[in-house]
């Protein structure tokens, strides 16, 4: 049963700290794609990488954030330095627009900063 | 600019009785998708279905049920004979033409079914 998996699943970090999370897209998919949830804001695009190159990443908060693709199975958001303001659930969504299927998404990074 | 609106934030119902989630798009774009997804208390977002605005045909899924109307810009999900598995929240989301990149998604209409 193929599926994206995240991790962690939950993290709390304190304020200052480096926060990195994974994603392990489906494998031969080849857009991946980072999604931020808030009570606030609902869900938004943080980025998306097509092939590993980043097409898009207007969502993020580009002083504090990155996101890479290192391999094709491996996509990574890191937060440094993390704020409160931070909390949310990070999604990964992986795909693959030959047929035009659907994104899968991951169960979610929970992170919490306090 | 592209928009979702799901003006229902919360419905509640009782087992068994119909429920129609609404949700009303905006685009320039004349080919486009949309999308429903599920986010159940675990907290996963499940894929439930996904339509190109070419396809205006109503489409039913066991219980589920999706009524696509291009001249109102609405894309509206029944769930006959709800059930309390069905308690989630709700996404509909519109993508731009190259298929499903860059999801906009409305703000979900949270389902709460009772026994």
């Amino acid at each position: 049963d193929a599926r994206v998996t995240q991790t962690p699943r939950h993290k709390v970090t304190e304020m200052g700290q480096e926060v990195t999370m994974r994603c392990q897209p489906i494998l031969g998919h080849n857009t991946v794609f980072w999604y931020r949830q808030t009570m606030m804001q609902g869900l938004e695009l943080l980025a998306y990488f097509r092939n590993r190159a980043p097409l898009d990443d207007s969502g993020m908060p580009k002083d504090r954030f990155s996101a890479e693709m290192p391999d094709a199975t491996l996509a990574t958001l890191k937060i440094q330095p993390s704020e409160p303001r931070d909390s949310a659930v990070y999604f990964c969504a992986s795909g693959n627009p030959v047929g035009s299927t659907e994104a899968f998404f991951g169960q979610g990074t929970r992170l919490t900063v306090v | 600019a592209q928009k979702v609106t799901q003006a229902q934030t919360e419905i509640s119902v009782v087992e068994k009785e119909d429920v129609t989630l609404d949700c009303v798009y905006e685009t320039r774009d004349t080919t486009y998708y949309l999308f429903w997804y599920k986010q159940p208390p675990s907290g996963e977002l499940v894929f439930l279905i996904r339509r190109n605005s070419f396809d205006e045909q109503n489409e039913i899924s066991g219980r589920y049920s999706w009524n696509f109307q291009k001249s109102t810009s609405s894309f509206n999900f029944t769930i006959t004979a709800s059930q309390v598995v069905d308690s989630a929240v709700y996404f509909c989301a519109l993508s731009e033409p190259s298929g499903y990149s860059t999801l906009t998604f409305g703000k979900g209409t949270m389902l709460l079914v009772s026994p």
